[in-house]
């Protein structure tokens, strides 16, 4: 059975840009999280999206937004890029509808912003 | 104080040895507890989810203690592939299935 997949894996941006990241979760998983692993800061909760609604949002600001998808894939967006935002991004999935709440990772994204 | 909080770390012990790693938790509403562990520069990879009763999967047994708030990882004879940060991880409860990680512990086996 395939993992939950992320693309791409590397991106470099400059300041101020704007990036968008996807993320395939687990078949048969309808919940999707992000989270940003920034060097020194250990994981952080972003976002998490069920049956293509946002269900819970992390201390982060309104730049960073996603969406779910009728097929349950996801996108992170990051508008106005900062140095700060520069890390690994990862993406879970869960069948938390299924009163399963383990989650599981895909092997993320690392984003670096110059 | 931090949400959930674990030993400093780092560890580094020989191969064959015991390994415990204890972890706490602020939230008393928390329902769900796990540990992962994370290779460098790689994923966290869910190790096991941790029960009220306690759990054990091959040398690997995991303790919650509730009323103390209190998770623990024992890690027995333990190998060199066992070598990695563990996480102590805890669902934030009231159903907002945010995952809160801990710092981490680095574990170095030694041959």
């Amino acid at each position: 059975e395939a993992g939950v997949t992320q693309s791409p894996t590397h991106l470099i941006k400059t300041r101020g840009q704007q990036v968008t990241l996807r993320c395939s979760p687990i078949s048969g998983h309808t919940s999707v999280y992000w989270y940003q692993q920034a060097l020194g800061l250990g994981l952080q909760f972003l976002l998490w999206y069920d049956e293509g609604e946002e269900r819970n949002r992390g201390n982060f600001p309104p730049r960073f937004s996603g969406r779910q998808f009728p097929n349950y894939s996801s996108e992170l967006n990051v508008n106005a890029l900062e140095l700060e935002d520069s890390a690994l991004y990862l993406c879970a999935s869960s069948l938390w509808g299924q009163g399963i709440d383990e989650q599981f990772f895909g092997p993320g994204t690392r984003l670096t912003v110059l | 104080r931090k949400e959930v909080e674990q030993d400093p770390g780092p560890f580094n012990v020989p191969e064959g040895a015991t390994v415990a790693f204890n972890c706490t938790y602020s939230n008393s509403a928390s329902q769900s507890f796990f540990w992962y562990r994370q290779d460098c520069r790689k994923e966290p990879k869910l190790l096991m989810s941790v029960y009220s009763s306690g759990n054990e999967d091959g040398r690997f047994t995991a303790q919650l203690n509730r009323a103390s708030q209190y998770i623990s990882l024992l890690i027995r004879d333990s190998k060199l592939s066992d070598s990695a940060t563990y996480l102590c991880v805890v669902n934030g409860g009231g159903g907002a299935q945010k995952l809160v990680f801990g710092q981490g512990t680095r574990l170095t086996i030694n041959p």
